[in-house]
């Protein structure tokens, strides 16, 4: 079953605008990490908030964490044309070893 | 160098064909991955190797056979593969944590190999 789920599966805005990302999760985690993908291309590291973390920023990003809810939410603050991709979370499940699980991916469309 | 390495950016291939995808990094990482994403999917994950060691195998087909002949090089050898093995393949890389232990780095994606089963 998939780990983590996101939505919403696809948001459109105006640039300078602000979008945020929901993750949901099932089972315990070390850490949660997003990624973003632009079309076609290899995913791209944004931010790791580990399990012990409730916010974390970095640049134009900001990521929460509740781990009581399971879930996750990625920020971006002034939103630009080039912000446009799929943003992905992804799980490393408390289960020890390397297995990453991803979530289903928001498609974010920013507008000029 | 932060940079993963695939070869080739495409490949199509026929379903009696053999073929290999490979990948390389010289980050020093010891964990190795291989993805496979559908459009508009999230990456799959197939294999992990730690230290050069199959670690994850995740029920994948046998005509998917992975080989990792030393810590910078990370090779997918196809045989005998279907039209519904059409995919992006992804190869990352990380640090390996350690079982249990410490959290886990960032992966560090390959830009992919666009593989078309005719």
């Amino acid at each position: 079953s998939q780990q983590g789920e996101e939505d919403p599966q696809a948001l459109s805005i105006q640039e300078g605008e602000n979008a945020t990302m929901n993750c949901s999760y099932k089972t315990s985690i070390n850490n949660l990490q997003w990624y973003r993908q632009n079309s076609g291309r290899g995913l791209v590291h944004l931010i790791l908030i580990r399990s012990n973390e409730r916010e974390k920023h970095s640049g134009r990003l900001r990521v929460t964490l509740d781990t009581s809810k399971k879930s996750s939410s990625l920020l971006i603050t002034a939103s630009r044309a080039a912000d446009t991709a799929s943003y992905f979370c992804a799980t490393d499940a408390n289960t020890g070893g390397f297995k990453t699980i991803f979530g289903a991916g928001t498609r974010l469309f920013v507008k000029a | 160098d932060t940079e993963v390495t695939q070869t080739p950016k495409h490949l199509v291939m026929g379903m009696t064909n053999k073929k290999s995808l490979k990948c390389e990094q010289h980050m020093g990482h010891r964990a190795m991955y291989w993805y496979k994403q559908k459009a508009k999917k999230p990456p799959e994950l197939m294999f992990v190797y730690s230290y050069e060691k199959l670690s994850i195998n995740e029920s994948v087909p046998s005509r998917f056979s992975p080989e990792c002949p030393n810590s910078s090089l990370l090779n997918l050898h196809l045989h005998a593969l279907q039209p519904e093995d059409s995919a992006l393949y992804l190869c990352a890389s990380s640090h390996p944590g350690l079982a249990g232990g410490p959290v886990k780095n960032e992966q560090f994606f390959g830009p992919g190999t666009r593989l078309t089963v005719l």
